[in-house]
C-alpha cells in the first residue's frame, strides 16, 4: 500500500461548525504533514508530526488543531473557521523523521467555509 | 521567505514538443525536488536531486541542478496531453529544520 488516504474529499461547513479532516497511511512512514493550498498557489506547511510528536507548528491559528493518534493516522480538527480558511487541505507523509525527504501526498480535502 | 521561484509561471506548448521549467532559490540546500499536481489533486513526487548531483533522469524527465547559480531545470521531452499539470520545485535549507518550501509553480498546458 503506497497511498495516503484523506477523508472527506469535499467539506462544506459553517463558521460555527466543528469538523475533522482525516488522513491515513500504511507505509510505515514516521513523519506526517498538513499543508494548506489556495487556488493557483503553492502548498503551505501547517504542521509536522515526527514519530507521533508535533515537531513543527507554522504559527497556525488555534482554530486548527492537529492530532496524531498513532503512527498511521493524522487528524485536523476544525472549529470556528473563517471564509478565508477555504482551501485544499493536503496531508503528506515521509519515510523517516527528516522533513526534506520525498513526500507522499493524499488527494486532499476541498474545504469551503460559508 | 519563499525559497524557490519558478519560471515561467505558465507555459503552453504543442503535444510532442519539449517543455522546460526553471527554479531558482536563494540559500544553500541539501536537495531539490520536483512535484506534479493535476488540478485540484494531491502532489506527486517526480525527482529528488541532491546538492552534490548535477543531473538526473527518470523516463522522459531530466532535471539539472547548478548550485553555483542556485537554479534547477526540469525538462519534459516528447510532451503528452497527460503532462498538463502544475509543476512545483521544493527546496530545503542546508541549516535548520530542513523542511521543504514549495515554489510558486509552473502551469503547463499541452495542446493536442
Amino acid at each position: 500500500d503506497t497511498e495516503v488516504t484523506q477523508t472527506p474529499k469535499h467539506l462544506v461547513m459553517g463558521m460555527t461548525n466543528k469538523k475533522s479532516l482525516k488522513c491515513e497511511q500504511h507505509m510505515g512512514h514516521r513523519a506526517m504533514y498538513w499543508y494548506k493550498q489556495k487556488a493557483k498557489k503553492p502548498p503551505e506547511l501547517m504542521f509536522v508530526y515526527s514519530y507521533e510528536k508535533l515537531s513543527i507548528n507554522e504559527s497556525v491559528p488555534s482554530r486548527f488543531s492537529p492530532e496524531c493518534p498513532n503512527s498511521s493516522l493524522l487528524n485536523l480538527h476544525l472549529h470556528a473557521l473563517q471564509p478565508e480558511d477555504s482551501a485544499l487541505y493536503l496531508c503528506a507523509s515521509s519515510q523517516g523523521g527528516r522533513m526534506n525527504e520525498k513526500l507522499f501526498f493524499g488527494s486532499g480535502t476541498q474545504l469551503s467555509v460559508l | 521567505s519563499q525559497q524557490g521561484e519558478e519560471d515561467p509561471q505558465a507555459l503552453s506548448i504543442q503535444e510532442g514538443e519539449n517543455a522546460t521549467m526553471n527554479c531558482s532559490y536563494k540559500t544553500s540546500i541539501n536537495n531539490l525536488q520536483w512535484y506534479r499536481q493535476n488540478s485540484g489533486r494531491g502532489l506527486v513526487h517526480l525527482i529528488l536531486i541532491r546538492s552534490n548531483e548535477r543531473e538526473k533522469h527518470s523516463g522522459r524527465l531530466r532535471v539539472t541542478l547548478d548550485t553555483s547559480k542556485k537554479s534547477s531545470s526540469l525538462l519534459i521531452t516528447a510532451s503528452r496531453a497527460a503532462d498538463t499539470a502544475s509543476y512545483f520545485c521544493a527546496t530545503d535549507h542546508l541549516q535548520g529544520a530542513q523542511k521543504l518550501v514549495f515554489g510558486q509553480g509552473t502551469r503547463l498546458t499541452i495542446n493536442p
